[in-house]
């Protein structure tokens, strides 16, 4: 199974300042056949299910805001909040959809500082 | 609306088994790729089951052998059949939707407890 790494644990960062979170996977995600990565990001608050933020590493979901973006390939890949809010303290997933058995990394927490 | 509601969660004994559902409104279950998806107390998430519109299942290891995902095409419903238990399958069992392996709608969960 691919395993997926993120980095930091947890980071606090202050309100309008950049959060960047790293998600590296054991092997790549990337398809040749359609040159995408199969990497997605999920933000979860606590008490509630997770919610996607970003599909195909950098596409970001319908009514997710544009502070939230996703960039990287193959092996390597970033979550960058760009202005961080006091609505963005989570705890922050990525997962790859490249198998058939999916996996997550472990969590970011996120706080502010 | 997407609407997907799991029941079923409930205090089992280790070595015990268990049904959980997902119901399922505004989407078709059978076109679907359709997942389980749980989450120990105060620990991150864990991919446990995917089955695809086609039929197809697939399982993480540490599930294998003991739990089987199916579903009621007539009920709209996906089931994660669970035997063998263990205290470590104690969490929240979330069911969860993607139109290609990532998920965009998921259900509030269900808690299972495995404990003596």
């Amino acid at each position: 199974d691919i395993v997926m790494t993120q980095s930091p644990d947890s980071l606090a960062v202050s309100l309008g300042e950049r959060a960047t979170i790293n998600c590296k996977s054991s092997q790549s995600v990337l398809s040749s056949s359609n040159n995408k990565n199969y990497l997605a990001w999920y933000q979860q608050k606590p008490g509630q299910p997770p919610n996607l933020l970003i599909y195909w590493a950098s596409t970001r979901e319908s009514g997710v805001p544009d502070r939230f973006s996703g960039s990287g390939s193959g092996t390597d890949f970033t979550l960058t909040i760009s202005s961080l809010q006091a609505e963005d303290v989570a705890v922050y997933y990525c997962q790859q959809y490249y198998t058939s058995v999916r996996t997550f990394g472990q969590g970011t927490k996120v706080e502010i500082k | 609306e997407v609407q997907l509601v799991e029941s079923g969660g409930d205090l089992v004994q280790p070595g015990g088994s268990l049904r959980i559902s997902c119901a399922a409104s505004g989407l078709t279950v059978s076109s679907s790729y359709m997942s389980w998806v749980r989450q120990a107390p105060g620990k991150g998430l864990e991919w446990v089951s995917v089955v695809y519109s086609g039929g197809n299942t697939y399982y993480a290891d540490s599930v294998k052998g003991r739990f089987t995902i199916s579903r009621d095409n007539s009920k709209n419903t996906l089931y994660l059949q669970m035997n063998s238990l263990r205290t470590e399958d104690t969490a929240v069992y979330y069911c969860a939707r993607g139109p290609g392996g990532y998920y965009n709608y998921w259900g509030q969960g269900t808690l299972v407890t495995v404990s003596s």
